[in-house]
């Protein structure tokens, strides 16, 4: 199937620990995207690479590192996690048609206890 | 800065035409997008509009007034499915930034 997928799905874990959100997309698509959606549902984007390049790079603590080895990969490695990490977080692509929708994973839950 | 402002709910019956405004703030604006989100899934793309009027898209359509810089989305013959929250969202120039709006919410009654 042709999508936008990451994993995990769900990803518990306590507070100090570190852990990475793996993301992949098989559309061809050049650019690729990390959102956050809090709980009041806010989706608000973290970064950006076109072709493995970082473009944008949003307001967000430096324990939070993409890393993208190739245009079909985006993850997520976030350091001493904390409470307020509690989010879902979304894995987006886009190619370079005319109407600029964008292609979202199905997300990731993580959950700090 | 910019700023995105929609209603946060919105009530319909089954069948009915439902609007959910959007006015948006920001500078570097190339279009706006609406975006669908069922509970606990993932944002889906509705729609774009880069110039002004009216796109439509089978049930659903979506306007665009750069001057007013105000848009909304249309949707008619509601069906129960259609329960979901709604995001509008400017389209940014430079990086192709998607901003999003808080999201409407929207309850379809039979």
């Amino acid at each position: 199937d042709t999508a936008v997928s990451q994993t995990p799905k769900y990803l518990v874990t306590q507070m100090g620990n570190d852990k990475s959100i793996k993301c992949e997309q098989n559309l061809g698509h050049d650019t690729m995207y990390w959102y956050k959606q809090d709980s009041k549902k806010f989706l608000k984007i973290m970064f950006s690479y076109n072709n493995k390049e970082l473009i944008i790079n949003e307001t967000v603590p430096n324990r939070f590192s993409p890393k993208s080895p190739d245009k079909a990969h985006l993850n997520l490695h976030i350091n001493s996690l904390e409470l307020g990490d509690s989010a879902v977080y979304f894995c987006a692509s886009r190619g370079t048609d005319s109407n600029y929708g964008y292609t979202f994973g199905s997300g990731t839950r993580l959950t700090v206890v | 800065g910019q700023s995105l402002e929609q209603p946060s709910e919105v009530t319909a019956v089954e069948g009915a035409i439902v609007q959910i405004n959007c006015t948006y703030q920001t500078s570097g604006f190339y279009g706006l997008s609406w975006y669908q989100q069922h509970d606990g899934g993932a944002p889906t793309f509705l729609s774009y509009n880069a110039l002004d009027g009216l796109e439509e898209t089978g049930r659903f359509s979506s306007f665009l007034s750069r001057s007013d810089s105000y848009g909304y989305l249309l949707l008619q013959e509601l069906q129960m499915k259609d329960s979901a929250s709604y995001f509008c969202a400017v389209l940014k120039g430079g990086y192709n930034k998607l901003i999003f709006g808080a999201g409407t919410r929207l309850a379809v009654h039979p």
